[in-house]
C-alpha cells in the first residue's frame, strides 16, 4: 500500500528558481490538497482539487500553481521561488466525504536561499 | 468559516504522567472533529475522530478526545504517556458539508523520562 507519495524530499532552490513537488496517490481518491507547514502556524491549505481538471485556490496560493491531469497526479509548481516559501509540503488526499480522513504523504522540505 | 485554537504550543510531561492537549474551535455549521499527530520527519497520522455520537471518542496508542458542544472544545487525552508518544498534535475540523480542513497550529508533546 503506498499511499500518497511525494517527492522529492528534500530540496534547496535558490532565488527565482522554478521546481515542481510530485505528488501521486493510488487509493481512487477524488479529493486532493496541498498544504505548507510553518512553525507554530499549522497546515495551511494552498490548493486543492476535487477532481481531475478542477482546482481551487486555498488560503495562500500566491506564487504557487497546480494541475490536475489525472485522478492520481496533483503536482505543486514554483514559478519564482522566493525566501518566504521556505517551508514543508504536505500532499493529501481523501475520497471527499465529509467524515473521511486525509492521507498524508511525507512531505517535502522545500529551502529558497 | 471554521477555527481551531490550540493554547498550548508545547507542552512538556514526564512518562508515565497523565495529559491533556486542549482544542477549541469556532464555528457556523456543524462540524466533524479529528485529532492528528506528526512524528518527527513524517506525515500526520489520525489519531481519532467525532463524527456524532458518543461525547467520548477513543483512538490509537490510548489516546481519548471528548467532545463538548457548550464549550466549543474537543480535548485530547491520555491517562499514561510513553517516550514514543513525543510528537507534535494537531486539532483539525471539518464542516458537515464537505468543507476543507482547518487546522490548528498544533501542540509539541514533550514526553520527558
Amino acid at each position: 500500500n503506498a499511499g500518497v507519495t511525494q517527492t522529492p524530499k528534500f530540496r534547496i532552490l535558490k532565488i527565482g528558481q522554478s521546481m515542481t513537488l510530485q505528488c501521486t496517490q493510488d487509493m481512487n481518491h477524488n479529493y486532493m490538497y496541498w498544504y505548507r507547514q510553518d512553525p507554530g502556524m499549522g497546515l495551511k491549505l494552498i490548493y486543492y482539487s476535487v477532481g481531475a481538471g478542477i482546482t481551487d485556490k486555498g488560503e495562500v496560493p500566491n506564487g504557487y500553481n497546480v494541475s490536475r491531469s489525472t485522478t492520481e497526479d496533483f503536482p505543486l509548481r514554483l514559478e519564482l521561488a522566493a525566501p518566504s516559501q521556505t517551508s514543508v509540503y504536505f500532499c493529501a488526499s481523501s475520497s471527499g466525504l465529509a467524515h473521511e480522513k486525509l492521507f498524508f504523504g511525507s512531505g517535502t522540505q522545500l529551502s529558497v536561499l | 468559516a471554521q477555527s481551531v485554537t490550540q493554547l498550548d504550543s508545547q507542552v512538556p510531561v514526564f512518562e508515565e504522567a497523565p495529559v491533556e492537549l486542549r482544542c477549541n474551535y469556532s464555528s457556523s455549521v456543524s462540524v466533524y472533529l479529528f485529532w492528528y499527530v506528526q512524528y518527527p520527519n513524517q506525515g500526520l497520522q489520525l489519531l481519532l475522530k467525532y463524527l456524532s455520537g458518543s461525547t467520548l471518542v477513543k483512538g490509537i496508542n490510548g489516546f481519548e478526545a471528548e467532545f463538548n458542544k457548550s464549550q466549543t472544545s474537543f480535548h485530547l487525552r491520555k491517562p499514561s504517556v510513553h517516550i514514543s508518544d513525543t510528537a507534535e498534535y494537531f486539532c483539525a475540523v471539518r464542516g458537515d458539508y464537505g468543507q476543507n480542513f482547518v487546522f490548528g497550529p498544533g501542540t509539541r508533546l514533550s514526553v520527558l523520562p
